[in-house]
């Protein structure tokens, strides 16, 4: 049971350069989230989607953005990469009935000269 | 706006002391999930627990328990006789029950030495 899957797992840019993360689930579940995370920040919500074709800004969505074309798949992308976007992004999802629990990946780690 | 604070950044105790992660939340509403996240060196998040509000009851597994206070809005994680494989940082997060997102505190990074 594969559950939460990101790619790439690592991929290194440079400073301007465009790329897509992509985060598939297996789970059927509604809502789906991306995450980073930075040293001593936690993990800081960018964007999340409560839907397929619906999508919603989290705490840090500058700089990024996001499509739910297929219920199972949530990409993120970065336009434009800087220095500042260096971080290990979280993909994770839940079901409609908010149970609490998220069901995350393994995280992406992005380094960008 | 919900927040979540982990006073602590950084605890390094020996092996088979105790040792106890505090964790503040602040909601504003009246229905709420809590959560204990372990993320070991390996990076994967690891669920430990999750606490409704309506629950205060204290829980206890193995050598885990959480102390949940509502009057002081905390949810303490406590390790009993810490184990080098207890090395991790420890996340505490919330959810409101009728909202969409779960909100994370900055974690505590646990070294626990042999």
């Amino acid at each position: 049971n594969a559950g939460v899957t990101q790619t790439p797992k690592f991929r290194v840019l440079k400073t301007g350069q465009s790329m897509t993360l992509l985060c598939a689930q297996d789970m059927n579940h509604e809502y789906m989230y991306w995450y980073r995370q930075d040293p001593g920040m936690g993990l800081r919500l960018i964007h999340y989607s409560v839907g397929e074709g619906t999508t919603a800004k989290g705490e840090v969505p500058d700089g990024y953005n996001v499509s739910r074309l297929k219920k199972q798949n949530f990409l993120l992308g970065l336009e434009s990469a800087a220095p500042s976007q260096t971080s290990v992004y979280f993909c994770a999802s839940r079901p409609r009935v908010n149970t609490g629990e998220l069901f995350f990946g393994e995280g992406s780690r992005l380094t960008v000269l | 706006a919900q927040k979540v604070t982990q006073a602590q950044t950084e605890i390094s105790v020996v092996e088979k002391e105790d040792v106890t992660l505090d964790c503040v939340y602040e909601t504003r509403d009246t229905t709420y999930y809590l959560f204990w996240y372990k993320q070991p060196p390996s990076g994967e998040l690891v669920f430990l627990i999750r606490r409704n509000s309506f629950d205060e009851q204290n829980e206890i597994s193995g050598r885990y328990s959480w102390n949940f206070q509502k009057s002081t809005s905390s949810f303490n994680f406590t390790i009993t006789a810490s184990q080098v494989v207890d090395s991790a940082v420890y996340f505490c997060a919330l959810s409101e029950i009728a909202g969409n997102m779960l909100t994370f505190g900055g974690g505590t990074r646990l070294m626990v030495k042999p």
